[in-house]
């Protein structure tokens, strides 16, 4: 079974913080994805990874950056953490080429910024 | 850029009552369409995919979805739905040959037993 985890499911940082958030793969997929989940707002992209140290901006990567270093670990860095970012974070990963559709996800990371 | 847009927020059924999620893109090229749902408490996981071929799909748990060129839209169907079927449902699109998914925005169904 492929597994993807995240380093917490609740995390709960102040406004100004840096705040690190893991994901980590176990199926050697070349593909990690990001998103943030909010409630009418679906699933949005925030990065994406396509190879060690490689990464490209998703839809709203404002706010973010992350950190590719090795291939089963993709990290999400929030270098000064807003209220707005408060919402639920899902990793996702995929092997590359016509299977990149089949992602699987994360249980997710319900961050709340003070 | 390419959207994905669902008509439904919220939906509302009894159980064994049909269902009808719909589903719209945009992009003229060529997609490939998923719908993806999320139990609660649950990861998201994938209900039913469409790459190529007959346009009615078959998905898990007695869920199909067709695939509507000419309307660009791809709906989600079941005959008679269960309680265990509340979860949220997403559409999705990926352009052939990207590396990423555009999502919709989701709708919650909600099953009375």
């Amino acid at each position: 079974d492929v597994k993807v985890t995240q380093s917490s499911r609740y995390l709960v940082k102040r406004t100004g913080e840096k705040v690190f958030l893991e994901c980590v793969q176990d199926m050697d997929h070349e593909n990690m994805f990001w998103y943030r989940q909010d409630p009418g707002l679906g699933l949005r992209l925030i990065y994406f990874s396509y190879d060690v140290k490689m990464k490209e901006k998703g839809d709203i990567p404002e706010g973010y950056s992350v950190s590719r270093e090795k291939k089963e670990r993709f990290s999400l860095i929030l270098e000064s953490a807003s209220t707005n970012q408060t919402s639920m974070y899902l990793c996702a990963s995929s092997f590359a080429g016509t299977r990149t559709w089949e992602q699987y996800f994360g249980p997710g990371t319900r961050l709340t910024v003070t | 850029a390419q959207s994905v847009s669902q008509h439904n927020h919220h939906v509302i059924l009894s159980e064994a009552a049909s269902l009808e999620l719909g589903c719209n893109y945009s992009y003229g090229g060529t997609v490939n369409l998923f719908w993806y749902v999320q139990y609660p408490g649950q990861h998201l996981q994938l209900l039913l995919k469409y790459f190529s071929g007959d346009p009615l799909v078959k998905g898990i748990k007695g869920f199909e979805a067709e695939f509507i060129k000419s309307k660009f839209s791809f709906n989600l169907r079941k005959p008679s739905v269960q309680w265990s079927d509340t979860a949220e449902y997403f559409c999705a699109v990926r352009v052939a040959g990207d590396d990423k998914i555009i999502f919709g925005k989701g709708t919650r169904l909600h099953i009375l037993p």
